[in-house]
């Protein structure tokens, strides 16, 4: 069955940086889309980040442009997230969640999620 | 800050139906599919809708989906005491992004 397992959350400073990673099985990873969605405490579902099938197309929420970077190694069916210049508001559990179609299209399946904490 | 815009909240009695409305744009939901989800918090979120109103395998069709121009709607019928979750409506934008809207708490009174 299809599984998506986030990896690398944790405690980081302002400013700092951190990456975050989604292991996939269960599908052929490198035919799909895939996005980073997060969620702040008490607050709702904020789209992070996505990249294409292939990785040569990447999109990002304004909140997180210039400072994080979507990417993708079909090899090792892993998908990152690179978070630099980490701000307090950057505190969530981050999802990835694979996409219906080689790139845009609904989220239908999404990881249990990973907890970034930035705080110093 | 979320461009779709649904009710904080909605709530009925078990057995009763529920609709949550999903306001966007013609830059947003008026040209592009719209989907919805349901996430009980700290949990994994669960596709409900895709293509405003096709429901994935295993969905029951108590949740149906509709759109008309800018606006979507979720609609729970029968509800039950396991649909109490917030549930996001969700759109690709033609300014290069997903959106998600405000989200809907529903509760089982």
């Amino acid at each position: 069955q299809v599984q998506l397992v986030e990896s690398g959350g944790g405690v980081v400073q302002p400013g700092r940086s951190l990456r975050v990673s989604c292991a996939a099985s269960g599908i052929t990873f490198s035919s799909f889309g895939m996005h980073w969605v997060r969620q702040a405490p008490g607050k709702g579902l904020e789209w992070v980040a996505l990249i294409s099938y292939d990785g040569s197309n990447q999109y990002y929420g304004d909140s997180v442009k210039g400072r994080f970077t979507i990417s993708r190694d079909n090899f090792r069916n892993t998908l990152y997230l690179q978070m630099n210049n980490l701000r307090p508001d950057d505190t969530a559990v981050y999802y990835c969640a694979k996409s219906e179609t080689h790139m845009i299209g609904s989220l239908n399946f999404w990881g249990q999620g990973t907890l970034v904490t930035v705080s110093s | 800050q979320s461009v779709l815009t649904q009710p904080p909240s909605v709530s009925a009695a078990p057995g009763q139906k529920v609709s949550i409305s999903c306001s966007g744009s013609s830059s947003n939901v008026g040209n592009n599919y719209v989907s919805w989800y349901q996430h009980l918090p700290g949990t994994a979120p669960k596709l409900l809708i895709y293509d405003n109103n096709k429901r994935p395998a295993g969905i029951p069709d108590r949740f149906s989906g509709s759109k008309s121009g800018t606006s979507a709607t979720l609609d729970i019928t029968g509800l039950q005491t396991g649909d109490e979750a917030d549930y996001y409506c969700a759109t690709w934008d033609s300014g290069l992004s997903e959106v998600f809207g405000t989200g809907t708490k529903v509760t089982v009174l």
